[in-house]
C-alpha cells in the first residue's frame, strides 16, 4: 500500500506563479491516473485524467505529465490562484476493479 | 442532479454503538464505493460494489459492512464501533460504460468520531 504519514506536504506559492506538485505511484502496471483537489471540509474533486498511453494531457490552466520509466506524476497549475488552495491528491487504478489507490495529498497554500 | 449525497454530515458514537452511514447517486453508476481518510492521509478503500447485488471489501474492511440493494444507495454499517473507526468517511460513485475507468464522484463526507 501507500506510505503514509502525520504530516501532508506543504507548497507555497505566491498568487500568479506557477504551481507543480508532484506524486510517486506504486503500481507499474496501473493505466490511469487523476488528480483531485479537495478544499477543507468537502469531499475530493476531479481536476484532469491522464491514460498510461499519454506522457501530458492539458486542461484549463492545469497540466499533467506522466513518466512511467520512473512511476511519476505531476500537476502544474499556471497563474496559481487563492482558490487554488487545498489538498491535492494523486490517484492510480489500483488492484479494487474500478477503485483507486490515493497518494498521501500534498497542500498547497496561496500566499497573496 | 444532486450527486452523491451522505447522510449524516457529522455523528458521534460511543464505543459498542452500531449505526448506518447513508449514502445515495443519482447518477444511474453502477460503481459505488467507501473510504475513510484519516489525519494526513489519503483515502483508503473499505467497500465496493459493482451493481445491485454485489459487494467486494476493499483495503481496510475489518469492522464494516455494506449492502447493495438498488443502484442507488449504498449504505455502511458499523456494528460495533470502536475508537479506531474515527475518521471522515467518503462515498463514491463511477460510470463503467465502454470498459473504461473514469472518474470517481465523491460525496461531502461523514465526520465519525467514536468515543
Amino acid at each position: 500500500g501507500e506510505s503514509v504519514g502525520l504530516h501532508l506536504p506543504t507548497l507555497s506559492v505566491q498568487e500568479g506563479d506557477n504551481s507543480i506538485i508532484n506524486c510517486a505511484y506504486s503500481n507499474s502496471a496501473s493505466d490511469y491516473f487523476i488528480w483531485y483537489k479537495q478544499e477543507s471540509g468537502k469531499g475530493p474533486q476531479f481536476i484532469i485524467d491522464i491514460r498510461s498511453n499519454m506522457d501530458k494531457r492539458q486542461g484549463q490552466r492545469v497540466t499533467v505529465l506522466l513518466n512511467k520509466t520512473v512511476k511519476h506524476l505531476s500537476l502544474q497549475i499556471a497563474a496559481t490562484q487563492p482558490g487554488d488552495s487545498a489538498v491535492y491528491f494523486c490517484a492510480e487504478n489500483g488492484n479494487y476493479g474500478q477503485n483507486f489507490v490515493f497518494g498521501p495529498g500534498t497542500r498547497l497554500s496561496v500566499l497573496p | 442532479n444532486a450527486g452523491v449525497t451522505q447522510t449524516p454530515k457529522f455523528q458521534v458514537l460511543k464505543t459498542g454503538q452500531s449505526m448506518t452511514l447513508q449514502c445515495a447517486q443519482d447518477m444511474n453508476h453502477e460503481y459505488m464505493s467507501w473510504y475513510r481518510q484519516d489525519p494526513g492521509m489519503g483515502l483508503r478503500l473499505i467497500h465496493y460494489s459493482v451493481g445491485a447485488g454485489i459487494t467486494d471489501q476493499g483495503e481496510v474492511p475489518n469492522g464494516y459492512n455494506v449492502s447493495r440493494s438498488t443502484t442507488e444507495d449504498f449504505p455502511l454499517r458499523l456494528l460495533s464501533a470502536a475508537p479506531s473507526q474515527t475518521s471522515v468517511y467518503f462515498c463514491a460513485s463511477s460510470y463503467t460504460g465502454g470498459g473504461f475507468r473514469s472518474e470517481q464522484f465523491f460525496g461531502p463526507g461523514t465526520r465519525l468520531t467514536v468515543l
